[in-house]
């Protein structure tokens, strides 16, 4: 799992398998971003969860939200080598823009 | 639309220089932000600004870096005397604001010698 104080996580899959990442927080949020960033480029929204949504769901992507244990997770479903990226969890303290960062994961999917 | 800009993509300065890096939000976001990344410590806010005002520079090392935003349209990070360990890849990033998404540009990866 990743947040600010980990290292960045590495995980390396096949092409077509599941994949979960998964993310804690600290502070209290009442929304999860999760970005991709891709080598060369800025981080990129793929998925945002709201305190009042368990579950999302974007394509092959599924984000969770469990606000008790201050924790979330993002799924792929039947990875493809093209979500091979970083992965990062991000909230906004309270009452402020700003976003918070986890760690990453770097996500490799292989042929 | 473009996107955010962010210029100059990379820029290489001696110890002691100083460096400027610009960036243009997307037309009609209300909120602009920098970060900074860094293997070591990963994605790290510097400040932002909501309708040009300057919100929160926490983030910010207090001696030798500002920010300002002079209009809608570009906002400048400014590092006096760099050191080597100002190298990073300095990020931009608008939103319409609140807890909406924030849009990133490239980047600007600095590396002082």
């Amino acid at each position: 799992s990743q947040w600010g104080e980990e290292n960045l996580q590495a995980l390396s899959i096949q092409e077509g398998e599941d994949v979960t990442m998964n993310c804690s927080y600290k502070t209290y949020t009442t929304v999860v971003h999760w970005y991709r960033q891709d080598s060369g480029r800025g981080p990129a929204l793929i998925i945002l969860i709201r305190s009042n949504e368990r579950e999302k769901r974007s394509g092959r992507l599924r984000a969770t939200l469990d606000t008790s244990s201050q924790s979330s997770s993002l799924s792929i479903t039947a990875a493809q080598c093209e979500d091979t990226a970083v992965y990062f969890c991000a909230t906004a303290p309270r009452g402020s823009w700003q976003l918070i960062f986890g760690s990453g994961t770097q996500l490799t999917v292989m042929p | 639309n473009a996107g955010v800009i962010q210029t100059p993509r990379h820029k290489v300065t001696g110890k002691g220089q100083e460096a400027t890096l610009w960036c243009e939000p997307i037309s009609g976001h209300s909120a602009v932000f920098w970060y900074r990344q860094t293997i070591v410590q990963g994605l790290e806010f510097l400040t932002y600004f909501r309708n040009q005002a300057p919100i929160d520079d926490s983030g910010m090392p207090k001696e030798r870096f500002s920010a300002q935003m002079p209009n809608q349209s570009h906002s400048t990070l400014k590092i006096q005397s760099t050191q080597p360990q100002d190298s990073a890849v300095y990020l931009c990033a608008s939103s319409f604001g609140g807890q909406d998404t924030q849009y990133f540009g490239p980047g600007t990866r600095l590396l002082v010698l």
